[in-house]
């Protein structure tokens, strides 16, 4: 069974630039999850997707981040503009269905200069 | 305000010996708790959880021991394994919710 795929796995962009990640969750996967995890801390939810639906999005910083899940399967996430404060690695994992196990990608790491 | 904590950042542990890891959290809303182990360049693996019901959750070389009154879990690998060397995170979520609150993670190197 294929895992969640991540592209960009590498990204360095100057401040106030615009950047977007992709994640392919694995098939059948109904719930779909990113987190950012910034160097020296644990993964911090970013937004949860049921299906193409947002169950959680209470710590995305709405003002220049944005996700999209289009027919509940691959999602995207963007961040514009990027601050310094930004650099991290982005994490996108997925689950069957309430409850269940999540399984990560290799996450995106991210370098704002 | 850090839910979850893992105080010790590193440990290191012989070969063939016992690794202890340890969590503490702070909201008593918690009722569902995991062990997540990762390697450098790749996300986090999921590796063993234990409900509030239970005290004890074993699976392998892998025990997860809970105690709800100290707010206390602590993961414990019998015997370690070079292999075992990773970065190990602890996770809680609460009331059905699926959203995972994670510590910081506990640096785990397993000398041969």
């Amino acid at each position: 069974e294929a895992g969640v795929a991540q592209s960009p796995r590498y990204k360095i962009i100057e401040k106030r630039q615009s950047v977007a990640f992709w994640c392919n969750p694995i098939s059948g996967h109904a719930t779909l999850y990113w987190y950012q995890q910034i160097l020296g801390q644990g993964p911090k939810l970013l937004i949860q997707f049921q299906n193409n639906g947002v169950v959680d999005d209470s710590q995305l910083p709405k003002d220049r981040f944005s996700a999209e899940r289009l027919k509940g399967v691959d999602s995207t996430l963007k961040i514009q503009p990027a601050k310094l404060e930004d650099s991290a690695v982005y994490l996108c994992a997925s689950s069957k269905g309430h409850q269940e196990t999540q399984y990560f990608g290799p996450g995106t790491r991210l370098l704002v200069l | 305000d850090q839910q979850v904590k893992q105080n010790s950042p590193s440990l290191s542990v012989q070969e063939g010996r016992i690794s202890i890891l340890n969590c503490d959290y702070t909201n008593s809303m918690f009722d569902y708790f995991l062990w997540y182990k990762k390697y450098p360049a790749e996300g986090p693996t999921f590796l063993i959880s234990i409900s509030s019901i239970k005290d004890k959750n074993e699976d392998g070389r892998f025990t997860v021991f809970l105690n709800k009154s100290a707010k206390h879990l602590s993961l414990h690998i019998v015997p370690s394994q070079p292999g075992d060397s990773a970065v190990y995170f602890c996770a809680a979520s609460k009331g059905g919710s699926e959203k995972l609150v994670f510590g910081k993670g506990t640096k785990l190197t397993v000398n041969p």
